[in-house]
């Protein structure tokens, strides 16, 4: 399975600042995407990034608060903006292997964000 | 709406006891069933998957158990062990969108 690393690994902000979450997969992959995980909760689809086109954002969830950048098959980030303390999470991405068996994801080690 | 609902919420196994995790979904159009394991501080770890053209796939001490007509599955570690306590996550999706659903998760101690 791919390999996926996460910078930073986690970080305290401060409310109204914004932070970028960084995420590398040692091998090109088709699909990626961004999950938010609350503290003890399930994991909630932020919003699928594909290389060439605009993330696709799921309910709830809107471009000017989680802006995506993919710009290559290996790479892409998240950015938090204006933060507030219901921002802290972990900011978890995961890949789909690209030729590998429909709907397989491999997560990253996540980013926990703190927000004061 | 809650698709994937999965209980129970905690669970205390002695080392060496089955653990079972149970999850119910309502889309019959889901058609592929993950498990993750998760530690503290880690990120969701894929354990075991199931498609429904199966009712039962096993993976050293994993099996998942599938239900099609009950829209249930669960996952039962066998001899569970102390370092198979985390957090279990179900999930369920369509095939061709890739999209994951996830249940709200099952935090398993196994003590010694």
């Amino acid at each position: 399975s791919a390999v996926i690393s996460q910078k930073p690994s986690r970080d305290i902000c401060q409310r109204g600042t914004s932070l970028t979450i960084q995420c590398q997969v040692d091998s090109q992959v088709t699909m990626m995407f961004w999950y938010r995980q609350q503290p003890g909760q399930s994991l909630t689809l932020i919003a699928t990034a594909n290389q060439g086109s605009e993330a696709t954002y799921e309910s709830g969830f809107v471009i000017d608060k989680f802006p995506i950048s993919r710009p290559n098959l290996t790479f892409s980030t998240l950015t938090v903006s204006n933060m507030s303390p219901e921002d802290s999470s972990i900011y978890l991405c995961s890949v789909e292997e690209a030729g590998a068996s429909t709907d397989t994801q491999y997560f990253g080690p996540g980013t926990r964000l703190t927000v004061l | 709406q809650q698709q994937v609902k999965q209980s129970p919420q905690s669970l205390i196994v002695q080392k060496g006891g089955i653990s079972i995790i149970n999850c119910a979904y309502e889309n019959t159009a889901f058609d592929y069933f993950p498990w993750y394991q998760q530690f503290p501080g880690k990120g969701p770890a894929l354990l075991i998957a199931i498609r429904p053209d199966v009712s039962e796939k096993k993976e050293g001490r994993f099996t998942i158990s599938f239900n099609k007509s009950a829209k249930q599955f669960s996952l039962h570690i066998m001899d569970s062990q102390p370092g198979d306590s985390a957090t279990y996550f179900c999930a369920a999706s369509i095939a061709g969108y890739s999209t994951l659903t996830f249940g709200k998760g099952t935090m398993l101690l196994v003590s010694p």
